[in-house]
């Protein structure tokens, strides 16, 4: 099966080097930020999570940074593979009993040797 | 692989036909959502249940509805099904109500001819 077919901002990144995901969230009550990546006919990956009490958290190979003030989120991949290339999606959630997620538009990653 | 289990994989039916579509939430998750991704709308919050009972509910159609059984497995119901509801439909879990960690499935992908 195939990924998404949405017009989706596309970022190019050369194979070794740093990339920089950015994404705008809306809801300055959300209690959480997630990134996840989607490779093509698969379903969302969960990558890293952030409270929102927290500015940065990292994982491997991934840093998700969060400006509370601008409401921005992004996510840094370092060294980035060839198998990084996917659609990256930011998402954000409530606390309380009832915690669905709101997804951005997504980001497609191309990485090129 | 998530431990998030959806069946069927592929769907092709008519317009007007009706379908259910089945998750297995990972083992001890509590939660799960369903999220519809079509190619101009992204990822779209349908429906969550918690342990039996609705929880949240998106923008889910009046002509879809879901359930949540005694051994935690869901079934999303579409009925009278139009050419623009043919999308991914993904099940998501969780152990928690406010769980910020929702494991996807792989989807089904729904074509209404």
């Amino acid at each position: 099966g195939e990924s998404v077919g949405l017009h989706l901002p596309t970022l190019s990144v050369q194979e070794g080097d740093n990339s920089i995901i950015n994404c705008a969230y809306s809801n300055s009550a959300s209690d959480y930020f997630i990134w996840y990546k989607q490779e093509s006919g698969k379903g969302p990956q969960f990558i890293i999570d952030i409270r929102s009490n927290m500015d940065k958290r990292q994982g491997q190979r991934v840093t998700v940074l969060l400006n509370k003030t601008v409401k921005h989120l992004s996510l840094q991949i370092a060294a980035t593979q060839p198998g990084d290339s996917a659609v990256y999606f930011c998402a954000e959630g409530g606390a309380g009993t009832a915690s669905k997620l709101t997804f951005g538009t997504g980001t497609r990653l191309q990485v090129t040797l | 692989d998530s431990g998030v289990t959806q069946t069927p994989k592929h769907l092709i039916t008519a317009t007007g036909q009706r379908v259910t579509l089945r998750c297995s939430p990972r083992s001890g998750d509590l939660s799960v959502y369903w999220y519809q991704q079509s190619l101009d709308q992204g990822l779209q919050f349908l429906i969550q249940y918690y342990n039996g009972e609705e929880r949240a509910k998106g923008n889910i159609l009046e002509r879809f509805s879901a359930q949540q059984f005694p051994d935690l497995h869901s079934e999303l119901n579409l009925s009278s099904l139009e050419l623009g509801d043919s999308a991914l439909y993904f099940c998501a879990s969780s152990p928690r109500q406010g769980s910020s960690e929702a494991f996807f499935g792989q989807g089904t992908r729904l074509t209404v001819v």
